[in-house]
């Protein structure tokens, strides 16, 4: 069975322009999360989809990020304009639950797309 | 059995007081972090830690690899740390496990 995937691996971008991550979750997986790590910070959440609708977007950081799941397959997470504090990890996962609850449960994490903004 | 599990389930102390949360898990781990969610909001991460202890404010997270144990410690708590706290491991490359999360309530 084949994992979370993200695209691009690495991405190099100036500030001011656009980047646009991909997330394929597990096949059949509901929820998705996305989260990002700031270089040198812990890990934050930034939104949770169930199918295709934001169960929570609570932790977007301003109307730069904008996340969507056409579907209710995979998401994108589009940054535009990009700034210089956006450079970090963005990581998503996903997990089969329907509802989001306290665990114990599972998420899938991908393997981060690296962003980078000079 | 759950492989991350973790003590007490609900908590509620006294504002000032000092509050232990403890974490167990049974599966092999590369890191384990310590997440905050307040009511309707969402996670933030507070520690990650594969050995040792971090102090981060009034918070301090310490873990033992050995006993496969780690706890979260709050000190001098606040009406503000009410809030739910989850345990979560990482088992594998990319494979999280939750704990049952604590949900933790100060009162004035």
């Amino acid at each position: 069975e084949a994992g979370v995937t993200q695209f691009p691996s690495h991405s190099v971008i100036e500030k001011g322009q656009t980047v646009t991550l991909r997330c394929d979750p597990i096949s059949g997986h509901d929820n998705l999360y996305w989260y990002r790590r700031v270089m040198g910070k812990e890990i934050k959440f930034l939104l949770h989809f169930v199918k295709e609708s934001k169960q929570d977007e609570s932790g977007m950081p301003n109307n730069r990020f904008l996340a969507e799941r056409t579907g209710g397959t995979y998401s994108t997470l589009k940054v535009q304009p990009a700034e210089l504090e956006d450079s970090g990890v963005y990581f998503c996962a996903s997990s089969p639950q329907v509802e989001f609850q306290l665990g114990p449960h599972e998420q899938y994490f991908g393997p981060g797309t690296r962003l980078t903004v000079t | 059995k759950n492989e991350v599990e973790q003590s007490p389930q609900n908590l509620t102390a006294q504002e000032g007081e000092f509050i232990t949360i403890n974490c167990s898990y049974s599966v092999g781990i590369s890191a384990l972090h310590w997440l905050q969610q307040h009511p309707g909001g969402g996670i933030v991460s507070l520690f990650m830690l594969s050995s040792g202890k971090k102090k981060h404010g009034r918070l301090i997270a310490t873990i033992n690899i050995q006993e496969k144990h780690s706890s979260l410690h709050i000190t001098a708590s606040q009406l503000s740390d009410s809030a739910s706290y989850i345990c979560v491991v990482r088992s594998g490359t990319y494979k999280y496990i939750f704990g049952t999360g604590t949900r933790l309530k100060v009162l004035a």
